[in-house]
């Protein structure tokens, strides 16, 4: 079954510093993986997806994650925080599956608060 | 092209009232979703359409129904509220496994 870890339920970080979210997950065939940002008060909006080939992908804000099998992760990271990027970040694993729906399994998200 | 729509924005019940959350998506997708999210919890699934005239359950089903009207309508019923309902709801669809998100229904049952 899939199931998806953030270890960091929340985040402080200033702005203009590096930032890491993490994220582990559990499939047992190749996952596709997401990291979608939410905003106060908002809907879910994509930064980036992993489906197949680089294992480093670039994403939207200057956002970007890496794949890495070996440790069933895919952080997130960003190399200088902006105060608007104060938000809830979620990490997703999905699967297509024959006999079954589509599944797009959520993490519990990581709050992330920026310092000025 | 107004992507997902959900209405209402924010609803207040009190217990034992039904209401009928509505979602709309352009995107012409077949799968669509209805997630609650509570704090700590992330999106917990509550049904799933995967295309016009079929509906599964999620991980939290118990309490509600669902209504796959056509390929763009999803609609969601809570038939008798329960305090244990207050959540923020969330349709989404998909396309190839990428999640499209409405804005999200905000519902405190008192």
């Amino acid at each position: 079954a899939q199931s998806v870890t953030q270890p960091d339920i929340h985040i402080t970080v200033s702005e203009g510093a590096s930032l890491e979210l993490r994220c582990n997950y559990s499939y047992g065939a190749t996952p596709y993986l997401f990291w979608y940002v939410q905003s106060p008060g908002q809907g879910l909006q994509l930064l980036l997806k992993y489906f197949s080939g680089d294992t480093l992908v670039q994403g939207i804000k200057g956002f970007e994650a890496e794949f890495k099998r070996s440790q069933s992760s895919f952080n997130l990271r960003k190399p200088s925080v902006h105060w608007s990027d104060a938000a809830e970040y979620f990490c997703a694993v999905g699967a297509f599956h024959k006999t079954s729906y589509d599944k797009v399994i959520f993490g519990p998200g990581t709050s992330l608060s920026v310092i000025p | 092209n107004a992507g997902v729509t959900q209405t209402p924005k924010f609803q207040v019940l009190k217990t034992g009232q039904s209401m009928t959350l509505q979602c709309a998506q352009d995107m012409n997708h077949n799968s669509m979703y209805w997630y609650r999210q509570d704090p700590g919890m992330g999106l917990r699934l509550i049904y799933y359409s995967a295309s016009e005239g079929t509906t599964d359950k999620g991980e939290v089903p118990n309490g509600y129904n669902v209504s796959r009207l056509n390929k763009r309508e999803f609609s969601l019923r809570l038939e008798s509220a329960a305090p244990s309902q207050t959540s923020v709801y969330f349709c989404a669809s998909t396309d190839s496994l990428e999640a499209f998100f409405g804005q999200g229904t905000r519902l405190t049952v008192v």
